[in-house]
């Protein structure tokens, strides 16, 4: 079993509706959280970080990690052609340690939103 | 400024050649990441330098696989006697502190062996 898990879709949806991507983990240690949007043929890009448990906002885009459950999402209001891409969580564990930095992914889940 | 480049963008070489990949981070960067992302294996982390030590190798596939990096900038990743299922894109990524969660990546070096 993967340590991330992430839905990998393909997601579809209409222009201006509400998307919700989910990942869930199985370690314990893992205390920051993001999210990284990559189009076809490119670097992924960070959209959203979050340490520990609760709610991050930036514009359109909203990120929750409840470490109770080891579920993390991220919501995308108002979607829009533009948003379409893959979208990848990533966790890394806490300071100290070898583990310190690296990233661990789930599978990417891939969106489009059409007009 | 200028993001993380790397070189080549796309590289085919024969199985059993040796190839090296080279990452360019963002300037004032001390974290470096190496990445392998492939269709069935997702992101993949290989390898983390802090400067130009590499305090954690767990990634590495294989002793074929090595990386450097000099300066606290450049670095190269090293693939030895390819083989086919080394095909994947390669990706770095630089971080402004050590253990920075906040990772930048470049565009990846797509490698094809054949």
């Amino acid at each position: 079993q993967k340590e991330v898990e992430q839905d990998p879709g393909p997601l579809s949806v209409p222009e201006g509706a509400i998307v919700s991507l989910n990942c869930t983990y199985s370690n314990s240690a893992f205390q920051y959280f993001m999210w990284y949007r990559q189009y076809s043929r490119k670097g992924p890009e960070l959209l959203m970080y979050t340490y520990s448990s609760g709610n991050k906002e930036d514009g359109r885009f909203t990120a929750q990690v409840d470490k109770s459950s080891k579920y993390i999402s991220l919501f995308i209001r108002d979607s829009q052609p533009s948003d379409s891409a893959t979208y990848l969580c990533a966790m890394s564990a806490n300071a100290g340690g070898t583990s310190y930095g690296k990233l661990t992914f789930g599978q990417g889940t891939i969106l489009t939103v059409h007009p | 400024g200028a993001g993380v480049s790397q070189s080549p963008s796309n590289k085919v070489t024969e199985k059993g050649k040796d190839v090296e990949l080279r990452c360019d981070p963002i300037s004032g960067h001390t974290a470096l990441y190496w990445y392998r992302q492939s269709l069935g294996q997702g992101l993949e982390f290989l390898i983390y330098f802090q400067g130009n030590s590499a305090p954690d190798k767990s990634g590495l596939p294989s002793d074929r696989f090595s990386a450097e990096r000099t300066g606290g900038s450049v670095s190269t990743l090293t693939i030895q006697r390819t083989q086919q299922e080394d095909s994947a894109v390669y990706l770095c990524a630089s971080s402004l502190v050590r253990g920075g969660y906040e990772q930048y990546f470049g565009p990846g070096t797509r490698l094809t062996v054949t």
